[in-house]
Formats: C-alpha cells, sequence, structure tokens
C-alpha cells in the first residue's frame, strides 16, 4: 500500500517556506524522499531510518515519526529551483526490498 | 559513469505486440526496481530484484515478466501490449548502504 502525500500541488513566492507531508497506515521502517523535475528522473534527497530521526540537505530537511508512521519535508527560503514534484517512497521491512512512492506533491516557486 | 542506463528511451507499440525493455547498471548493485509512471502520476512498482535470479512482483506486475540473470541487467519484458500500458518506465538500482535510488533516464513507451 502506497503512502498518502499532502498537499497534492503548492505554488509559492521565491524565500517562502513549504511543508510536504507523508503517512501511511502501515508501519514504517524507513522514508525515502525524491525530487522529479519535469520530464527527468526523480533524484535522491534523503532517507530517515529511525524514529523522529531528522535530516537536512541544505535548506531542505525532513522529520521522521515512526510511531505516528508520518514523515515531513520542510523546505525554508524556497528558491526558483526547489521547483518540480516530491515523492516519498516507503520501506516497510528491514531490508526494505519493496519500497513504494506516494503520488507526488508538485511545488511551483514564482520569482 | 554510465550509472544506470535504459534502452529504448521512445518506442511506440502496436496493441497485441511484444517488446522489452532494457536496464542496465554498471555499479554493482543487488537490488534493482522497474516503476511504471503514469502522466501526472506517481511511481508504481511493477517488479523488484534483490540479486541475480531473483526477482520478486510489486504493485502493479500483470501484463509484465522480469528475468536477472546477471548483477548488471534486469529487463523488462511487455507481453500483448495494451493501451493501459502506455507509460513512462524508470529501472533503478539501489545502493544498499545509503539507500539511494539511482534512476535511469527512463523509456517513453505508447500503445496504439
Amino acid at each position: 500500500q502506497q503512502p498518502v502525500q499532502s498537499p497534492q500541488a503548492v505554488i509559492l513566492r521565491e524565500g517562502e517556506d513549504a511543508v510536504i507531508n507523508c503517512s501511511s497506515s502501515k508501519a514504517l521502517y524507513s522514508v525515502h524522499w525524491y525530487r522529479q523535475k519535469h520530464g527527468e528522473a526523480p533524484v535522491f534527497l534523503m532517507i530517515l531510518l529511525k524514529g523522529g530521526e531528522q535530516k537536512g540537505h541544505e535548506k531542505i530537511s525532513a522529520s521522521f515519526n515512526e510511531k505516528k508512521q508520518q514523515s515531513s519535508l520542510y523546505l525554508t527560503a524556497s528558491q526558483l529551483s526547489y521547483s518540480g514534484t516530491y515523492f516519498c517512497g516507503s520501506g516497510s521491512s528491514g531490508s526494505a526490498r519493496q519500497l513504494t512512492f506516494g503520488s507526488g506533491t508538485q511545488l511551483t516557486v514564482l520569482p | 559513469n554510465a550509472g544506470v542506463t535504459q534502452t529504448p528511451k521512445f518506442r511506440i507499440l502496436k496493441i497485441g505486440q511484444s517488446m522489452t525493455l532494457q536496464c542496465t547498471q554498471d555499479m554493482n548493485h543487488n537490488y534493482m526496481y522497474w516503476y511504471r509512471q503514469d502522466p501526472g502520476m506517481g511511481l508504481k512498482l511493477i517488479y523488484y530484484s534483490v540479486g541475480a535470479g531473483i526477482t520478486d512482483k510489486g504493485e502493479v506486475p500483470n501484463g509484465y515478466n522480469v528475468s536477472r540473470s546477471t548483477t548488471e541487467d534486469f529487463p523488462l519484458r511487455l507481453e500483448l501490449a495494451a493501451p493501459s500500458q502506455t507509460s513512462v518506465y524508470f529501472c533503478a538500482s539501489k545502493e544498499l548502504n545509503t539507500g539511494e535510488l539511482f534512476f535511469g533516464e527512463g523509456s517513453r513507451l505508447t500503445v496504439l
């Protein structure tokens, strides 16, 4: 069962912040975040493995609440280059063999 | 560094035809995946493999078959193509140490 993402779409002005949420009805072992630009392949952002873990990549960070089976991606001071579709992927076992993705959140950053 | 290479990039099929999408990686990754992405939608897992000789079904395996005879190659075969299989297909391999998926550029398939 694939994770559920919200919102489906976000429009921001450059410099504004955004939060993208990802939740699952199944127990999560790991949460993966990817960004896809139009016409391109998805690109890895980060993976979170432990409950309550937070990670960051420049001005993009994420949290993972294992008990609530939720993850959130935080984009601060958005840049034009942040535009794209963000996907969360969930792994439900220790090996995370089967990685399923949510339907995506389309983020548009305007000048 | 080639990474994950998919061929062909584009293909048009007629209903009922069969074809194989090729995927090869040069990173010695054991885990490999095939996803399909319909327009404006997310990635759906078709099949995956955790090593040579081992494959398993994902979310949407019907109408597809895979094989994994070597670590490098993971071809996806479409039998009796249907319009519902019109999609962009992505192959990916996984770096186990980091969990990162490396995607190929995609193969855009149209079934008419």
